[in-house]
């Protein structure tokens, strides 16, 4: 199982840009890398998901490197209402057990 | 679409007692998963299926039992309910292995 380590906590700024790098150095060929969000006292939400390279959607940027061991979640202008957990999890067609880790607690003061 | 609905939203046990938090999902989603969450915790998984008819376990699945009879439903069931098994209970369900998973509400779980 491929193995994930985030910061436990971030602290950012309104209208900053905020990147959360997530480490997975045994990451399997298949798998694919997928960040989501979590706000208290709700299921997890999907925001991003990639393979390699740069994967950009409306909310957010996923930067990977060529040996994907890692990889950068990118919040650009973050808002009060972006503070959540964030999660990271590496997982692909011949992984059936994908596993969140402890997250990264991001609070954007005023 | 309703996505995925979790029922009950909330309910307190005696230990000892069993129960069944139920889960469903209109997506036509083969795979789907049992996630608990403790406080200040992320997600662990309980058990998942791969379609009707065949599941396996995650990670924590002592105490709980699954059966998926229909691609819709996929229900956990307690047998003897511990205060160890107190937390929230998310059920998720994704198109494919490794795609975006769709979370439902929770069931926060309370055993005396």
């Amino acid at each position: 199982l491929a193995k994930t380590t985030q910061p436990i906590s971030m602290d950012s700024y309104e209208g900053q840009e905020v990147n959360i790098t997530c480490s997975h150095n045994n990451i399997a060929t298949n798998d694919y890398i997928t960040w989501y969000q979590q706000f208290p006292s709700q299921g997890p939400r999907f925001i991003i998901q990639g393979y390699k390279t740069k994967v950009t959607n409306e909310v957010a940027s996923l930067f990977i490197p060529a040996d994907r061991k890692s990889s950068t979640l990118s919040l650009p202008r973050v808002s009060l209402s972006d503070t959540a957990v964030y999660y990271c999890l590496v997982g692909g067609y011949n992984n059936n057990d994908m596993r969140f880790g402890a997250g990264t607690r991001l609070t954007v003061k005023p | 679409n309703a996505g995925v609905t979790q029922t009950p939203k909330f309910q307190v046990l005696k230990t000892g007692q069993s129960m069944t938090l139920q889960c469903a999902q209109d997506m036509n989603h083969e795979y789907m998963s049992w996630y608990r969450q403790d406080p200040g915790m992320g997600l662990r998984l309980i058990h998942y299926s791969v379609g009707a008819g065949i599941t396996d376990q995650g990670e924590v699945p002592n105490g709980y039992n699954v059966s998926r009879s229909t691609t819709e439903d996929f229900p956990l069931r307690l047998l003897s309910a511990a205060p160890s098994q107190t937390s929230v209970y998310f059920c998720a369900s994704m198109e494919q292995i490794g795609r975006e998973q769709f979370f439902g509400p929770g069931t926060r779980l309370t055993v005396l």
